[in-house]
């Protein structure tokens, strides 16, 4: 079944740690996204990816990094998690089309808690 | 730059009664607008978009651009519309292919039965 998938969907860590948070679509969309999102607030763009060998920083300037080797598979990772990156990440994808967005298709989430 | 006002944090209407949900957007260019929705335990998910100009589970939103909005609106609330509803815009820039979708910060609706 086409789908998007985030893992882990919760996780709890020291700082200073390296953490990689995992999204894959079977939906065979070109155009991937990672959203921020802390509580009550706006979802902020971090990165996205047009395809293959393609990442874009977003709206909001992150400390994280993001690869893509894979058309399905868009990881974002932080070399040395704070305290600050305490937040929910949201991973997207959508197809590709010229002059929209497309809709986005949206994973259930992973929520970050650095100690 | 492209900004998306949500005023309202909290929204509580009584079954049966009319919803409006506002949005008010800031953008240069040609803006594509959309709401999207979240369900209890469930992922965020597109409920429509103002290029389809169709109704969506009896939600319907106009694009205004003389008072730059896109209200969400029905006409008759359901206990199944409590949820959180966000308003995005993405602006067509003049690089076709990096449209960017931005969101604004989110409305929690409640029905009351």
């Amino acid at each position: 079944e086409a789908d998007i998938y985030q893992t882990p969907r919760y996780l709890v860590i020291g700082t200073g740690k390296k953490i990689t948070l995992e999204c894959s679509q079977t939906m065979g969309h070109d155009k991937m996204y990672w959203y921020q999102q802390d509580p009550g607030m706006e979802l902020h763009l971090i990165h996205y990816s047009y395809g293959v060998n393609s990442t874009e920083k977003g709206d909001l300037s992150s400390e994280s990094t993001v690869s893509r080797i894979r058309t399905e598979h868009f990881p974002l990772t932080l070399e040395s998690a704070r305290p600050s990156h305490t937040s929910q990440y949201l991973c997207a994808s959508s197809e590709y089309f010229k002059g929209t967005s497309g809709e986005l298709f949206f994973g259930e989430g992973s929520r970050l808690t650095v100690l | 730059a492209q900004r998306v006002t949500q005023p309202e944090k909290l929204l509580s209407v009584f079954k049966g009664a009319p919803v409006e949900l506002k949005c008010n957007y800031s953008y240069s260019g040609s803006p594509e607008l959309f709401w999207y929705v979240q369900y209890s335990r469930q992922r965020l998910q597109l409920l429509l978009r103002h290029i389809s100009r169709e109704s969506i589970k009896g939600f319907t939103a106009d694009l205004n651009k003389g008072e730059t909005s896109f209200h969400l609106k029905k006409p008759f609330a359901q206990e199944e519309d409590s949820a959180m509803y966000y308003c995005a815009l993405s602006g067509r820039g003049s690089n076709f292919g990096n449209e960017k979708l931005t969101f604004g910060t989110g409305t929690r609706l409640t029905i009351i039965p």
